[in-house]
This record gives structure tokens, C-alpha cells and sequence, in this order.
């Protein structure tokens, strides 16, 4: 079955220290990868997305993440995480219905990132 | 990207009764999804709303009980019919532009049901 995974429910990290929130996936086919960051009591909002080229992606916020297609992987990473960051992170692929070929979004569990000032 | 609203924001509804929600888009959108999520847990995929057609459900989603209509590529509504208090949950809208490959998401809608 196509899927998702954040194998973290909960990530903590030192304000100004590296961060890394793991996602892996399984989806036949290349993949389409996003990430979403939910602040709370708010909407999501896109962070960035993987579609083909290259491995490392940037997107909002300084946030980066790298495909892995060995590793079936799409870790979220930012080098220098703020007490701002703190949020509902969540991984999502993009997979084709086999019966219409239409596509829908599958989500992962979420990892709540908190920063520690 | 594309700035989507939805009405209600919120509401307190009696069990029994049903609500319909809606989701408006500024600029014409390929997809439009419903979505359930408890606070701060995953999305739920409920359906996807067909301009001109019946939605695509999900397993474990049925017509009768999320009824959705799509009259043209801005606007979609989604009723939650015959409530009870499991279906308390934010009901999210999200759309796919013309232009790009990610979803947008509304602010959503909170549901309680008493």
C-alpha cells in the first residue's frame, strides 16, 4: 500500500542548533513529496516539495529538505532552528488512484518540532 | 498561491442535525479535497469534489452521510448530515492550482456536536 511515515512524535532541539524531522515513503512510481508546517490553531501552510531534479530542495522559512531514493526518504532539515519553529510538521506524498488515475495527497502522523530557547 | 475561506469557522451543532460547510477559492483550482483532522493529529482524506460529478470518497466515507457539491472550479460545499458527536472535528478544504503542484489549505472549520 502507498504510504507515509513520520517515525517521530515529537522532536526537541536547542534553539540555534541543526534540526531533522524524518520522513519516509512508499509509493510505486516517482514520487511527489511535500511538507506542511500547522503553527497552532492554524491553517497548514506549504514549506516546499520534491518533483523531480534536484535532491535538495529549499523552501520557506529556511527550510530545506533532501529525496533520498535509496533510503525512500524526505527528511525536513533547517540548520538553525528559532523557538519560532515550533509547530506541527507533516510529510505528504502525492499517489495516483489506480483505478482512475486521478491523484490524491496522503499525510504522515505529524512531528511536533519543539524549540527549546 | 490561492487564498481560500471558508464558512462557518466554527459552530456548536445539536446531534441529529446536519451543517454545511463551504470553501471558496480566488482563482479557478484543478482539485478541491475535504479533509477531517482532530486537533493536532493527521489529515483525513474524506473526498475529493468533481466539478460537474459525484466526489471520489475514501473508505470509510459514504454519500449519504458527507453529501459534497461542486457547481464550478472556485466553490465547493461539504454537509455532515445526521451529526453525532464522533464527526467533532476541524473539516478542512484544500485545493490544487492550475499552476502548481502544491495543495493550499483553508483555514478550516471547527465542529462541535453536542
Amino acid at each position: 500500500a502507498q504510504s507515509v511515515a513520520q517515525p517521530e512524535d515529537q522532536v526537541n532541539v536547542a534553539e540555534g542548533n541543526p534540526l531533522t524531522v524524518k520522513c519516509t515513503y512508499s509509493v510505486s512510481g516517482n514520487p511527489y513529496l511535500f511538507w506542511y508546517v500547522q503553527y497552532p490553531n492554524r491553517g497548514l501552510q506549504f514549506l516546499l516539495k520534491y518533483i523531480t531534479g534536484d535532491n535538495l530542495v529549499k523552501g520557506s522559512y529556511g527550510f530545506e529538505a533532501e529525496f533520498n531514493k535509496s533510503q525512500t526518504s524526505f527528511h525536513l532539515k533547517k540548520p538553525s532552528a528559532l523557538v519560532s519553529d515550533s509547530a506541527l510538521y507533516f510529510c505528504a506524498v502525492r499517489v495516483v488512484r489506480p483505478t482512475s488515475g486521478t491523484y490524491k495527497y496522503i499525510f504522515g502522523t505529524g512531528t511536533r518540532l519543539k524549540v527549546l530557547a | 498561491s490561492a487564498v481560500i475561506s471558508q464558512k462557518p469557522s466554527r459552530d456548536i451543532c445539536q446531534r441529529g442535525t446536519s451543517l454545511t460547510i463551504q470553501c471558496q477559492v480566488d482563482s479557478q483550482v484543478t482539485m478541491m479535497f475535504w479533509y477531517r483532522q482532530q486537533p493536532g493529529q493527521s489529515l483525513t482524506l474524506i473526498a475529493t469534489a468533481n466539478q460537474g460529478s459525484e466526489a471520489t470518497y475514501e473508505s470509510g466515507f459514504v454519500i449519504d452521510k458527507f453529501p459534497i457539491s461542486r457547481p464550478n472550479l472556485t466553490f465547493s460545499t461539504l454537509t455532515v448530515s445526521n451529526m453525532s458527536p464522533e464527526d467533532s472535528s476541524i473539516y478542512l478544504c484544500s485545493v490544487v492550482t492550475l499552476t502548481y503542484n502544491e495543495q493550499f489549505f483553508g483555514p478550516g472549520t471547527r465542529l462541535t456536536v453536542l
